[in-house]
């Protein structure tokens, strides 16, 4: 059973700096692992999505890792803006017989102007 | 080429009474799956159906709760008798064909309230 785990739970930091935001799976037969952003009270944002024969993938910012061997995903923030604040989930598309998806708790992000 | 589309996206129910929660999946997509995101916790899977049949329902609460992919019109999520656990947010998913490899594209979900 695939479980996933995000690492913090909160984070805060000065508008600027650069972060790294962590997640790790136990099922490294996973299919794709996908970043989603939510704001209070609103949808799911997806940000980046990794297929399992990737190792990384980047949209502006924003750049999403993938490690299978270690069960590892970390989405890296460059130049961190008050607006990007907002809560970052992981999920681990794994097989069931068809797709199983499995999220994370999330990282809580406030980035202070 | 629009998404998932959920409605209502917010709703607000008395304990007791029945909720209705609408899902249209992406254009040509025969798989839908519900999801739910109870307060400060992680979304948790709760149910996969493909037109006209349910094929798992293992995350779905045995009492109450109710899902349905007709031939034609949305998938319905249906909890009757609501109680204030219920208040979630309820996110629904669609796939083409529900192979593993396939991506599933996630709706702007619907935010429920019990009273």
């Amino acid at each position: 059973k695939q479980e996933v785990t995000q690492i913090p739970a909160a984070l805060s930091v000065p508008e600027g700096e650069n972060l790294v935001l962590n997640c790790s799976f136990t099922d490294s037969a996973i299919y794709n692992l996908q970043w989603f952003r939510q704001d209070p009270g609103k949808g799911l944002t997806s940000l980046l999505l990794i297929q399992s024969s990737q190792r990384e993938q980047t949209s502006g910012r924003l750049n999403a890792s993938l490690d299978k061997s270690s069960g590892r995903s970390t989405l890296y923030i460059a130049a961190s803006q008050p607006g990007d604040s907002a809560t970052y989930l992981c999920a681990g598309a794994s097989s069931g017989g068809y797709q199983k998806v499995t999220f994370g708790i999330g990282t809580k992000l406030q980035v202070i102007p | 080429n629009a998404g998932v589309m959920q409605n209502p996206r917010h709703l607000v129910r008395r304990r007791g009474q029945e909720a209705r929660l609408r899902c249209s999946p992406m254009k040509g997509h025969s798989h839908v799956y519900w999801y739910r995101q109870l307060p400060e916790e992680g979304l948790k899977f709760m149910v996969y159906l493909q037109k006209e049949n349910i094929i798992d329902e293992s995350g779905m609460p045995k009492e109450r709760f109710s899902a349905e992919f007709p031939k034609e019109g949305p998938s319905i999520l249906r909890i009757q008798q609501v109680v204030r656990g219920d208040s979630a947010a309820y996110f629904c998913a669609s796939s083409f064909s529900g192979r593993p490899v396939e991506t599933q594209y996630f709706g702007p979900g619907t935010r429920l309230l019990v009273l």
